[in-house]
């Protein structure tokens, strides 16, 4: 049972880049959910999307799109990579069954140069 | 506006001690609160859940405790070792979760 599987691991772009974060999840979760993590700052939520076919914006959505392809795959874009955007960004799944409880993956490492 | 706080930033203890890590938020309207652990270069793995009706949950040498009133929440560590050694972070629910900056705990062998 993967879980909640990332890719890439690590990925350095240059400034204006765009790229694509791929996250799955083989639960059959509802939710899921991109985080960005930075020193002294926490998690704090990007995107998140309650159901296949919705997506609302979190804490901190500017300079991320996301696209809900199905029930398993939740992706996040940066359209035109900034160096604020170098984080470890982590993606997350949840199912009303199990009280909401998050499940990760294992993080995306991403430097903007 | 919901905070969450986790004080110390970083705890060192010998092994063998019973420890307390503490969490509080400023908001008691929540559904749940999770406990995290979280090594270094890896993702967060769920320790304990405890819903809002809940005062308590225990696993193994972990139990955590909420306060709803009061707006906080422990997590006690029996016989601490080595390999407890991780960042714990704790996440409230009101409606989306709001995540603590966690404690980063050292068991010294």
């Amino acid at each position: 049972n993967a879980g909640v599987t990332q890719t890439p691991k690590f990925q350095v772009l240059k400034t204006g880049q765009s790229m694509t974060l791929q996250c799955a999840q083989d639960m059959n979760h509802n939710s899921m959910y991109w985080y960005r993590q930075d020193p002294g700052m926490g998690l704090r939520l990007i995107y998140y999307s309650a159901s296949e076919g919705t997506t609302d914006k979190g804490e901190v959505p500017n300079g991320y799109n996301v696209s809900r392809l199905n029930k398993r795959e939740f992706s996040l874009r940066l359209e035109s990579a900034a160096p604020s955007q170098t984080s470890v960004y982590f993606c997350a799944s949840s199912e009303l069954a199990s009280r909401e409880k998050l499940f990760f993956g294992s993080g995306t490492q991403l430097s903007v140069l | 506006k919901q905070e969450v706080t986790q004080i110390p930033a970083a705890l060192s203890v010998p092994e063998g001690e019973n420890l307390v890590l503490n969490c509080s938020f400023t908001d008691s309207a929540i559904y749940n609160l999770q406990w995290f652990r979280q090594d270094p270069g890896k993702g967060l793995t769920s320790l304990l859940l405890i819903q809002s009706s809940q005062r308590e949950q225990t696993s193994g040498r972990l139990n955590a405790s909420l306060d709803k009133s009061s707006g906080r929440s422990t997590l006690y560590i029996a016989a601490s070792q080595p390999g407890d050694s991780a960042t714990y972070l704790c996440a409230v629910r009101p409606y989306k979760y709001i995540f603590g900056t966690g404690t980063r705990l050292k068991v010294l062998a």
